[in-house]
């Protein structure tokens, strides 16, 4: 079957660092997705993988080994305002969306 | 901007009320979806159209139904609502030929079941 796994939940302290991972499972792959979740809001877009490799975009990376099915979402000089799910999604051969069911974090002065 | 609204941000219903959720987007996106979202769950996806073409995923209760009547505009009716349909709606789109294929998410539709 097709699985997505992340932690549930994780605490980090603002100016830090933190990794959140996901490996996955599909029948093909085409992309692994990151999106952030605020409570009570939409899920917006925050990078997409394909090849192997780290992506940096300001203050969030994503990193993908297609080889081990393992992605992560690395966030630096954490913000208050970061403080929500953040949601990984692998797509399928069929192109449709796999997703996982997002990681809490929590965000301490 | 170009974006996707849903209307109503909040719906109260009773048990059995019929309920009808819309969506617009002037993104002009080929592709709109329905997800289901029950608190700290990852989206179920109920229905996408692609352009036209309908699609309902296998495991979507028979009491959801959708209507696309035009490329801007999606409907998810609920024909009977119970406890457990109680959930965050979402409505996203995308264009379908962009590789990537990434979405864009409506703010939702928060519906609770009295």
């Amino acid at each position: 079957g097709q699985n997505i796994d992340q932690p549930t939940e994780m605490t980090a302290t603002e100016g830090a660092i933190v990794q959140i991972n996901c490996t996955y499972q599909t029948s093909g792959f085409n992309g692994l997705f990151w999106y952030q979740q605020h409570a009570g809001e939409a899920p917006t877009f925050l990078s997409y993988n394909v090849l192997d490799g780290l992506e940096e975009k300001g203050r969030f990376s994503s990193f993908l080994s297609r080889s081990k099915g393992y992605s992560y979402l690395l966030l630096k000089e954490l913000q208050m305002k970061d403080s929500a799910s953040y949601l990984c999604a692998a797509m399928d051969s069929n192109y449709q969306l796999i997703w996982g069911a997002g990681t809490k974090l929590i965000i301490k002065p | 901007d170009a974006m996707v609204i849903q209307n109503p941000r909040y719906q109260v219903t009773q048990f059995g009320k019929p309920v009808t959720l819309s969506c617009s987007q002037t993104l002009n996106h080929n592709v709109m979806y329905w997800y289901q979202q029950k608190s700290s769950q990852a989206p179920k996806l109920l229905f996408h159209y692609y352009d036209k073409d309908f699609n309902n995923e296998a495991d979507t209760p028979d009491n959801f139904q959708s209507r696309r009547p035009n490329t801007s505009f999606c409907f998810l009716d609920i024909r009977s609502p119970g406890l457990g349909d109680a959930a965050m709606y979402l409505c996203a789109t995308s264009r379908a030929d962009s590789g990537a294929n990434v979405l864009t998410f409506g703010a939702g539709s928060r519906l609770t079941v009295l």
